[in-house]
């Protein structure tokens, strides 16, 4: 959406990393997501920081904050071609808890 | 057990016609949520709803009723379909501010083709 944007498409190799960029433009959000849909299905939590926080890792995730560019980043460390997917960055708005999405990036994982 | 299901998940129909979507979760959750998801795969929010109680209503024709019977169920009823009604349809449910770190639970999704 307006609020935030992510580029669409990302070709990385197996066993490679990942690094998949976000910016949004609501200094005032407080939480922002990392979600996955694979092909048919729903939206999926993967990982979320908190805006206080630089660097959230979570196994084979790294999530990284800088605020002030107002730029977020999930790396997927030995990607796998399970991790083929589109990944949607979101953030929380206003006290009604609305979530906005980016337009989602298409990882292709190849042999 | 599903956690938030959504019926039907294939909805083919024309032009002209209404029709429903139902949604139901079982996690006890307070909100719940409509969102579409275009042929680009852009997702946009379109109604919210809060113990039975309209939250959010985005920018959305009013051609589209949300109607929550109970806490558990959300449905939306689209009247007078267009071709542009084309999308998938999610529907997803948060616990208020545990929903902060848990995120939102997604609905698998209906596909609506309108011909």
């Amino acid at each position: 959406g307006e609020d935030v944007e992510q580029s669409l498409f990302l070709s990385v190799r197996e066993g490679d990393s990942s690094v998949i960029n976000c910016t949004y433009t609501d200094s005032s959000s407080t939480y922002l997501y990392w979600y996955k849909q694979e092909p048919g299905a729903g939206l999926q939590l993967l990982t979320y920081i908190f805006s206080n926080m630089d660097m959230k890792q979570d196994q084979r995730l790294t999530v990284l904050l800088n605020k002030k560019d107002k730029h977020l980043s999930l790396r997927i460390a030995d990607t796998q071609t399970g991790d083929s997917a589109i990944y949607f960055c979101a953030d929380l708005l206003g006290d009604d808890y609305k979530l906005s999405f980016g337009a989602g990036t298409t990882v292709t994982v190849r042999a | 057990d599903t956690a938030v299901s959504q019926t039907p998940k294939y909805l083919v129909t024309q032009m002209g016609n209404d029709k429903s979507i139902k949604c139901e979760q079982n996690l006890g959750h307070d909100t719940m949520y409509w969102y579409k998801q275009d042929s680009k795969k852009f997702l946009k929010i379109m109604f919210s709803y809060n113990n039975k109680e309209l939250i959010i209503n985005e920018t959305v024709p009013n051609r589209f009723s949300p109607k929550s019977p109970d806490k558990a169920h959300l449905n939306l009823h689209i009247n007078s379909l267009e071709l542009g009604d084309s999308a998938v349809y999610f529907c997803a449910s948060s616990q208020d501010e545990e929903g902060l770190v848990k995120g939102y639970t997604f609905g698998s999704g209906t596909r609506l083709t309108v011909v």
